[in-house]
């Protein structure tokens, strides 16, 4: 059973390009998760999908940023126009379905994102 | 949100136990402890996680205290391939009874050889 896996594994972009980061949850799980760590720092949530439902986006930059997890192929989380400011790394998450509440997630190995 | 609170560095020795300790206060009854791990340049790993009642799994034990506002991580025998970022998190309960992490700072735990 594959884990969570994420790419690309590094991606560099040019100010003002877009960047596209893909996320494939571990096989059973409805559930994904995205966060975004800056260097030294913590993770910080940015947004909680379902399948064809955002569940919570509370954490997104309202510009610029987006996120889907459609009913097939893996989710992806979407960058338009990016700067400097974005460079980070971005970590997806998957866990099985709602009303299981004693169930843990699991992480991907991340996208590090470096806009130059 | 619910928050906790752990200190920002520890150090043990290779081969001692080490406790890792995170408080946290404004906890819910609801409110699974859950414990993961960050090594340099990966993603998080989970450690081990409970509601009320100490745990024990092949990596870790997890000690939560009766009134469940603190809590405890317990490695039993460090070695060199522990030093990570350590991280205590609550579920954060969400009106459609679904959850989502939010992480803290955690503790960086450097073992000596």
């Amino acid at each position: 059973n594959a884990g969570v896996m994420q790419n690309p594994r590094h991606l560099v972009r040019r100010r003002g390009q877009e960047a596209r980061l893909r996320c494939s949850p571990m096989k059973g799980h409805s559930h994904v998760y995205w966060y975004r760590q800056l260097p030294e720092e913590g993770l910080k949530f940015m947004v909680y999908l379902q399948k064809e439902n955002i569940i919570d986006e509370s954490g997104m930059p309202k510009e610029r940023f987006s996120a889907e997890f459609p009913k097939e192929g893996p989710s992806i989380l979407r960058i338009q126009q990016v700067v400097r400011g974005d460079s980070a790394a971005y970590f997806c998450a998957s866990s099985p379905g709602a009303g299981i509440m004693n169930t843990e997630a699991f992480f991907g190995q991340g996208t590090r994102l470096t806009v130059v | 949100d619910a928050k906790t609170t752990q200190p920002n560095s520890m150090e043990s020795n290779e081969e001692e136990p080490v406790h890792l300790p995170c408080n946290h206060s404004t906890i819910s009854g609801t409110d699974y402890i859950h414990w993961y791990r960050q090594l340099p340049s990966q993603g998080p790993e989970y450690v081990i996680h409970g509601l009320t009642s100490n745990v024990n799994n092949r990596m870790a034990s997890l000690a939560i205290a009766e009134d469940r506002k603190s809590s405890t991580l317990i490695l039993h025998r460090a070695t060199l391939r522990d030093a990570a970022v350590y991280y205590c998190i609550l579920r954060d309960n969400l009106a459609s009874g679904t959850y989502k992490y939010i992480f803290g700072t955690g503790t960086r735990l450097k073992v000596l050889a």
